[in-house]
């Protein structure tokens, strides 16, 4: 199947900094990408629809000043986390759409702010 | 609203089948999907269901009825590695996937 690479797997940070998330569509192209938050025993949160080209779109409640979201390119999203708060510590999680039928994800981002 | 139920956590027996239940309440449908998640790992894709009916994949088969807002994941032949939460997502009118909060499966040996 597709696979889609996601770096890095995780990250310890400081209060403060910023993190970036990259996620990768290694053979094949994919327009629209998205980004997801999971916090623990719970479900997947999407927090926005990246596509390439264009501006993010951001689900409500998520702050598109606060998690930047750039698709260059046709198999590059990155996410970065500006000015990073404890609170931001999460599982994050990269996908990709082949077509309209399959999403596949990336490994996911275990981000840790101290 | 949109609403996906499914069990919060089921335990069977290894070498048993154990089948997993979703209903759901969208604006549209777009198709189903399940995906399994083992602790501190991303989902993995296992179906995808857009008709009514069975998709069989080895020893997993994914079932849909839309008129009863309703599918099932079914597991055969069930090994430890199975062990792990099962996610059922619906694609709504607006293609945009709504997620339920997943079924931890437990296998005892």
């Amino acid at each position: 199947g597709a696979v889609v690479s996601q770096h890095p797997s995780r990250v310890i940070c400081k209060s403060g900094t910023s993190v970036k998330i990259e996620c990768r569509s290694l053979d094949f192209q994919a327009t629209t990408m998205f980004w997801y938050r999971q916090f623990p025993k719970k479900s997947l949160m999407l927090m926005a629809t990246s596509n390439e080209g264009s501006k993010a779109t951001y689900e409500q409640g998520v702050e598109k000043d606060k998690f930047l979201i750039n698709h260059a390119s046709l198999t590059l999203s990155t996410l970065t986390v500006t000015s990073a708060h404890p609170e931001d510590s999460s599982f994050y999680i990269c996908s990709a759409l082949t077509g309209v039928t399959e999403a596949f994800f990336g490994q996911g981002t275990r981000l840790t702010v101290v | 609203g949109q609403n996906i139920d499914q069990p919060t956590e089921m335990t069977a027996t290894e070498g048993a089948i154990v089948q997993i239940n979703c209903t759901y309440q969208t604006s549209g449908f777009n198709g189903l999907f399940w995906y399994q998640q083992h602790a501190g790992e991303a989902p993995t894709f296992l179906s995808y269901n857009v008709l009514d009916g069975l998709e069989e994949k080895g020893r997993f088969s994914s079932f849909l009825s839309r008129s009863k807002g309703y599918s099932y994941l079914l597991l055969k032949e069930l090994q430890m590695k199975d062990s792990a939460s099962y996610l059922c997502a619906v694609k709504d009118s607006n293609y945009q996937l709504i997620w339920g909060a997943g079924t931890k499966l437990i296998i005892k040996p």
